[in-house]
């Protein structure tokens, strides 16, 4: 099956600055990597998400890559704000929701 | 709020109880998920329902049964849990299993004593 992998487990930048998570899959028939972002005590939230006929998706602050041939994908936050403070978890899959894989997740902390 | 409500939102039970789950989905989707979330593994898909019809198990113990009457309501019915079941059951939505966005539930966090 599956299996992601999610570095680093924790991230703390100050607060400007930028942020990548970087995450790996292993199945090469997954083809939609979306990223989810989890404040303390609420639900995890969709923020961006990618599939693989593309190699690069933003959405103001927030970037993703993806790169096929090596079998990873990576989030980008520019200009970090505290309010970007959160798990982060990336996701793999080659059947939407049904056979979704997600990652261990990165805890993000924007230092003001 | 994203539409998916989740009763109770705490619960703590005994290893000899049996509870449920409720989700509930307002957002007219056919596909409905729980997940299990904690330390060890921070998301797991346990269950998948598409138009009330299960179609992945994803290994879950038979101590853990969901029950899905309609589109709208997902059930985790509990009996006999152990206390490595503690953790936070996450119920979730999508239009279809294709991909398209997951919406989540606020989770009811589980105590097993």
């Amino acid at each position: 099956g599956e299996n992601v992998e999610q570095h680093p487990s924790t991230l703390s930048v100050q607060e400007g600055d930028s942020a990548v998570i970087k995450c790996t899959y292993s199945d090469s028939a997954s083809n939609y990597f979306p990223w989810y972002k989890q404040e303390l005590g609420k639900r995890p939230q969709l923020i961006i998400d990618i599939r693989s006929n593309v190699g690069e998706k933003k959405d103001q602050r927030i970037a993703v890559t993806l790169n096929k041939t090596a079998k990873h994908f990576s989030l980008h936050i520019t200009e970090t704000q505290p309010e970007d403070s959160a798990v982060y978890f990336c996701a793999a899959s080659s059947l939407g929701y049904q056979k979704v894989t997600f990652g261990t997740g990165t805890k993000l902390q924007v230092i003001p | 709020e994203t539409g998916v409500t989740q009763t109770p939102r705490h619960l703590v039970m005994g290893m000899t109880n049996k509870k449920s789950l409720k989700c509930e989905q307002h957002l007219g989707h056919n596909a409905m998920y729980w997940y299990k979330q904690s330390a060890k593994k921070p998301l797991e898909l346990m269950f998948v329902y598409n138009f009330k019809e299960q179609t992945e198990n994803n290994s879950v113990p038979s101590r853990f049964s969901p029950e899905c009457p309609n589109s709208s309501h997902l059930f985790l019915h509990l009996h006999t849990l152990q206390p490595e079941d503690s953790a936070l059951y996450l119920c979730a939505s999508s239009q279809g299993q294709g991909n398209t966005e997951a919406f989540f539930g606020q989770g009811t966090r589980l105590t097993v004593v």
